[in-house]
């Protein structure tokens, strides 16, 4: 299986720095993905990983270590238009298995 | 393109009533992909195409949900003797086949499923 665990909630002030951790089970591993929902709305992919490191685009960042099984993704310069649950995904062949979302709260 | 759309956005059936959802994926996309998510969860995979054929269907798929893509294109999803546990956010999603890079998946806006 590939068991995908994420905080439940994380606060945050505008124009600030978060990290979003996400750990899964490295069992038939494709790659990391990370989507963004809206309450109420589709998720929209952000950003994924194959291999380790960091990937950047624009404000968001995500990160990847395989043999932990870890990700994290970073957002920074925070806008109240980021408070959103945060989806990690682990991809396996073809289909994805999704955690149960961070939802993240951007406080004035 | 406008993206994936789905239709209706929102289903109100009773108990034990058949319901059935539609899905049109970005034209040039291959594969299509069903998932249910309730409150407070992520995405739950359902199954999903390649073209026309059915690739993978999650266990927990009971045996009254069945889906289709007869043409390749759209696919329909069918709920049969609906119950209170399937109201829930049924979402499509599509995506080129190939490398990973390929197989990012976008999604619709879902239909809300509400059974009374």
């Amino acid at each position: 299986g590939q068991n995908i665990d994420q905080p439940t909630e994380m606060t945050a002030t505008e124009g600030a720095i978060v990290q979003i951790n996400c750990t899964y089970q490295t069992s038939g591993f494709n790659g990391l993905f990370w989507y963004q929902q809206h309450a109420g709305e589709a998720p929209t992919f952000l950003s994924y990983n194959v291999l380790d490191g960091l990937e950047e685009k624009g404000r968001f960042s995500s990160f990847l270590s395989r043999s932990k099984g870890y990700s994290y993704l970073l957002l920074k310069e925070l806008q109240m238009k980021d408070s959103a649950s945060y989806l990690c995904a682990s991809s396996g062949y073809s289909t994805l298995t999704f955690g149960k979302g961070t939802m993240l709260l951007v406080s004035p | 393109d406008t993206g994936v759309s789905q239709n209706p956005r929102h289903k109100i059936t009773k108990r034990g009533q058949n319901v059935t959802f539609r899905c049109d994926p970005i034209s040039e996309h291959n594969r299509l992909y069903w998932y249910r998510q309730t409150l407070g969860q992520g995405p739950e995979f359902l199954t999903y195409f390649q073209n026309e054929a059915q690739l993978e269907k999650s266990r927990l798929l009971s045996d009254r949900f069945s889906a289709e893509r007869p043409k390749g294109s759209f696919s329909t999803l069918e709920i049969q003797r609906t119950e209170q546990g399937d109201s829930a956010m049924y979402l499509c999603a599509s995506s080129l086949a190939g490398g990973l890079a390929k197989n990012i998946q976008y999604f619709g806006a879902g239909t809300r499923l509400s059974v009374l």
